[in-house]
């Protein structure tokens, strides 16, 4: 039951270039969506979120864009560095869900290699 | 910046005994959760904690696993009598609030053989 589908294992760009991680959701009660990024050895570090109500947000380089209708969100990197060499994983929640207001679902996470 | 800390990073042990993972949340937060990932599998949720009762527990949380907070900093993630399948890295998360995004601490790797 894959509520939540990275189905990139892996993405390869150039250093100075966009990098554009692609998640899929299938549970229209989702409304908070995040990106996490992972180091080995290290846990999962927030990097950039979305309500439901939003179809855009921007932190610094890091854009995160919704599409509802599609059930589709993205991560845009520009401009790629080395150091964002990683491991990222889309999640999702529903804040109103069973009164915990925060039990994401993960997908299995998309590798990326910024490349000098 | 204050951090999620969690001890062991490793634990090894055998089938059928009993574990003790340990977490010690960011000092201000009211929400705590574990979650676990199995080697090449995503990070799944187990269960979340808050005002010092479970408020939401995943399939996987089943009767062999229970979560304390024994006092007011520390977060605990007991395995009765472990199996061979919960091996995996456990990973801690607290929140400050509603709407707050979650922090990880490192991770517990545990192996179980």
């Amino acid at each position: 039951d894959q509520q939540v589908k990275q189905n990139s294992p892996s993405l390869s760009v150039q250093e100075g270039r966009i990098s554009i991680l692609n998640c899929d959701y299938t549970n229209s009660m989702f409304d908070y969506f995040l990106w996490y990024k992972k180091y080995p050895a290290e846990g999962p570090t927030f990097l950039i979120s979305i309500s439901s109500i939003k179809d855009k947000n921007e932190d610094g380089r890091f854009t995160v864009f919704l599409n509802k209708s599609a059930k589709h969100l993205s991560l845009h990197i520009v401009p790629s560095q080395p150091g964002d060499s990683a491991v990222y994983f889309c999640a999702a929640g529903n804040r109103n869900y069973g009164g915990s207001q925060g039990n994401l679902i993960f997908g299995k996470g998309t590798k990326l290699s910024v490349k000098p | 910046e204050p951090e999620v800390t969690q001890t062991p990073s490793h634990q090894v042990t055998q089938m059928g005994q009993e574990v003790i993972l340990r977490c010690v949340p960011i000092s201000n937060h009211l929400y705590f959760y574990w979650y676990r990932q199995i080697l090449g599998q995503k990070v799944e949720f187990l269960v979340s904690f808050y005002n010092n009762e479970i408020s939401e527990k995943s399939e996987i949380f089943d009767d062999q696993f229970s979560v304390e907070r024994p006092d007011g900093s520390n977060f605990t993630l007991k395995i009765r009598s472990t199996k061979l399948e919960d091996s995996a890295m456990y990973f801690c998360a607290s929140r400050l609030g509603y709407n707050s995004p979650l922090h990880f601490g490192n991770g517990t790797r545990l192996t179980v053989t």
